[in-house]
């Protein structure tokens, strides 16, 4: 089963680039990275999602491995409002449609 | 365009007594999702639904029926609240073909005492 793995927490100072790492070793060839955050109190939230190339958003840009068994999130300038649990999920076998989220990784962000 | 809709947004149960969350989606989404939220922890996903008339468990079935009641709909049903199931419920769903992302509802609060 396809699985992922993110550092538990992260620091950034504010207006600094932050770059979320997530390992996903066993992934499939048809399936995407997804990216969604959880701010504070809220539900989570779609950030980004790729599958061979980078990616590019108004939030984020998706930098993929080219064998794909990594990708990293890139923040580019941290607000204080990016403070919030970032998870990367992919889906757990390329014959179902299970999601599995994971613990994520908690970004804080120093003003 | 509404998206993804719960219902209810709070709610407060007796242990035992039953309830049926409410999903409803106007985005013609094949799959449909149900995950829970417990203080501090992450999401877990307790059934799916591929496509109208089939549901899957997820990590935490135990205690939860789901019930596809068309494309639109997935609900969610407790036959006997526990204070273990005190959480917050999300619904998602989102287009299969594309490996498309999730639209989340807004959460329910539900609390057993």
């Amino acid at each position: 089963d396809a699985k992922t793995t993110q550092p538990n927490s992260m620091e950034s100072n504010e207006e600094e680039p932050v770059h979320l790492p997530c390992n996903h070793s066993t992934i499939s060839g048809t399936d995407y990275i997804h990216w969604y955050r959880q701010l504070p109190s809220q539900g989570p939230e779609y950030v980004i999602h790729g599958l061979t190339s980078n990616v590019n958003n108004r939030m984020a840009s998706l930098a993929i491995a080219e064998d794909r068994k990594s990708s990293t999130l890139i923040l580019h300038r941290a607000t204080l409002r990016d403070a919030a649990v970032y998870y990367c999920i992919l889906r757990e076998a390329s014959n179902t449609d299970k999601l599995i989220f994971g613990t994520g990784t908690r970004l804080q962000v120093f003003p | 365009n509404a998206g993804v809709t719960q219902t209810p947004k709070f709610q407060v149960l007796k242990t035992g007594q039953s309830m049926t969350l409410q999903c409803a989606q106007d985005m013609n989404h094949n799959s449909m999702y149900w995950y829970r939220q417990d203080p501090g922890m992450g999401l877990r996903l307790i059934y799916y639904s591929a496509s109208e008339g089939t549901t899957d468990k997820g990590e935490v079935p135990n205690g939860y029926n789901v019930s596809r009641l068309n494309k639109r709909e997935f609900s969610l049903r407790l036959e006997s609240a526990a204070p273990s199931q005190t959480s917050v419920y999300f619904c998602a769903s989102r287009e299969t073909i594309g490996d498309s992302p999730l639209h989340f509802g807004n959460g329910t609060r539900l609390t057993v005492t």
